[in-house]
């Protein structure tokens, strides 16, 4: 049972524009939610995250939303640039807990 | 954040055989885990590596598969034991301080067993 979805495994944005990623879950007890990026041969890179008492979180370009009653989290990159073209994958963790829970990533490519 | 080097890279490995991933930190750093993320799947949780105790194993996964040390603050190993071609993943370690910072990763041990 995947306790978080990620139901887009692609997207496809031009260069300037918004991105918007999706991430679902399931688990109530999740309060919190981190993106990380991830290149080929790398390992994933932490990007923002943001604890269930907030539902808004920004760093740059990217903007993280939390929407808790119902059970979504969307990051935002604005604007999209080439460099930006990797797998997102979202996690999420319970209080006191130390297992994260990542999703299946998605891929998004930034077109020139 | 922490400088996390895993050693080595990738390797091509015989089925039966084993084969020990390192993780070196330039820091200490309270929790490391293993992850492994199979091809085009996600990460999985294997365990967190304890400092001097046994590790804690999440469900389907044994210590007689996945044995890990931690001997220190900066230093863990995970061995694939018995491999077969289902072994086939990237291995990742992975650091955290407390339960609300982020987990940070290496860059991954690519495995293939043929």
């Amino acid at each position: 049972d995947q306790q978080v979805k990620q139901n887009s495994p692609s997207l496809s944005v031009q260069e300037g524009r918004i991105s918007i990623l999706n991430c679902d879950y399931t688990n109530s007890m999740f309060d919190y939610f981190l993106w990380y990026k991830k290149y080929p041969a790398e390992g994933p890179t932490f990007l923002i995250s943001i604890s269930s008492i907030k539902d808004k979180n920004e760093d740059g370009r990217f903007t993280v939303f939390l929407n808790k009653s119902a059970k979504h989290l969307s990051l935002h990159i604005v604007p999209s640039q080439p460099g930006d073209s990797a797998v997102y994958f979202c996690a999420a963790k319970e209080n006191y807990g130390q297992n994260f829970v990542f999703g299946p990533g998605t891929r998004l490519s930034v077109l020139p | 954040s922490a400088v996390i080097s895993q050693k080595p890279s990738r390797d091509i490995c015989q089925r039966g055989t084993s084969l020990t991933i390192q993780c070196q930190v330039d820091s200490q750093v309270t929790m490391m885990f293993w992850y492994r993320q199979q091809p085009g799947q996600s990460l999985t949780l294997i365990a967190t590596a304890n400092q001097g105790s046994e590790a804690t194993y999440e469900s389907g996964f044994v210590i007689d598969k996945f044995p890990i040390s931690r001997p220190n603050l900066t230093f863990s190993t995970l061995t694939v034991s018995n491999m077969s071609p289902e072994d086939s993943s990237i291995y990742l370690c992975s650091v955290g301080n407390d339960r609300d910072s982020p987990l940070h990763f290496g860059n991954g041990t690519r495995l293939t067993v043929t």
